[in-house]
């Protein structure tokens, strides 16, 4: 594997269930970030690790809930979802997030909420 | 409020012919990055030219290039020779350097189609 990964690339789940999304990079990054994507709106930040430690919580909703057990994994767990939840979720990975560096991103999950 | 604006909801250019897409920002750092990304139909978001804001010169990757104006606050790209396969919606974004977490900020998007 090459890059950043997501799995499972599309998600549905009732609002009840407990899910989670996965997130591997590949080219030995510091930093990795969760992106929601809506249709006709652009991208939102949702959350950044920066050597495992969250250093960014861009006001999401507590039925999100991120994890970062190495600088090579994140994932974003969902519980009692709502049909606007429904979306692209995009993980990107960087090497230092305070020095500008380019961000790389996974082919996102996307995500439906019944 | 650090913003970004692409007033071009959509493009269309014939393959082969030169398209420009516009990209406005409004900040008040000096020090910024500033991106273009490529999402095709796969959705996988694909980078296509970086530029800092402390350098004067203009970036270019191959066909791809940038009219950076920093007192105009305007970031165009500019793709040459288009090619079927330069078909997607592309992003411009926003990036300060520090305390900001790496934050990017998107604009709306301009969705190119490529003509043959």
């Amino acid at each position: 594997e090459t890059g950043v990964t997501q799995t499972p690339r599309h998600l549905v789940m009732g609002m009840t269930n407990k899910k989670s999304l996965k997130c591997e990079q590949h080219l030995g990054h510091n930093a990795m970030y969760w992106y929601k994507q809506s249709a006709k709106k652009p991208l939102e930040l949702m959350f950044v690790y920066s050597l495992e430690e969250r250093v960014e919580n861009n006001s999401v909703p507590s039925r999100f809930s991120p994890e970062c057990p190495n600088s090579s994994h994140l994932f974003l767990h969902l519980h009692t979802l709502q049909p606007e939840d429904s979306a692209l979720y995009l993980c990107a990975s960087s090497q230092d997030p305070l020095a500008g560096d380019t961000q790389y991103f996974g082919p996102g999950t996307r995500l439906t909420v019944l | 409020a650090q913003t970004v604006t692409q007033s071009q909801p959509e493009m269309s250019v014939q393959e082969a012919e030169t398209v420009t897409l516009s990209c406005t920002y409004d900040t008040s750092e000096s020090n910024y990055y500033l991106f273009w990304y490529k999402q095709p139909p796969s959705r996988q978001m694909i980078l296509v030219i970086r530029q800092e804001a402390y350098k004067q010169q203009n970036a270019t990757e191959n066909r791809f290039s940038v009219n950076f104006q920093k007192a105009a606050k305007s970031f165009s790209l500019k793709i040459s020779d288009s090619q079927l396969g330069d078909t997607a919606m592309y992003f411009c974004a926003f990036m300060t350097s520090y305390n900001q977490g790496g934050k990017l900020i998107f604009g709306q998007g301009t969705e190119l189609s490529v003509k043959p």
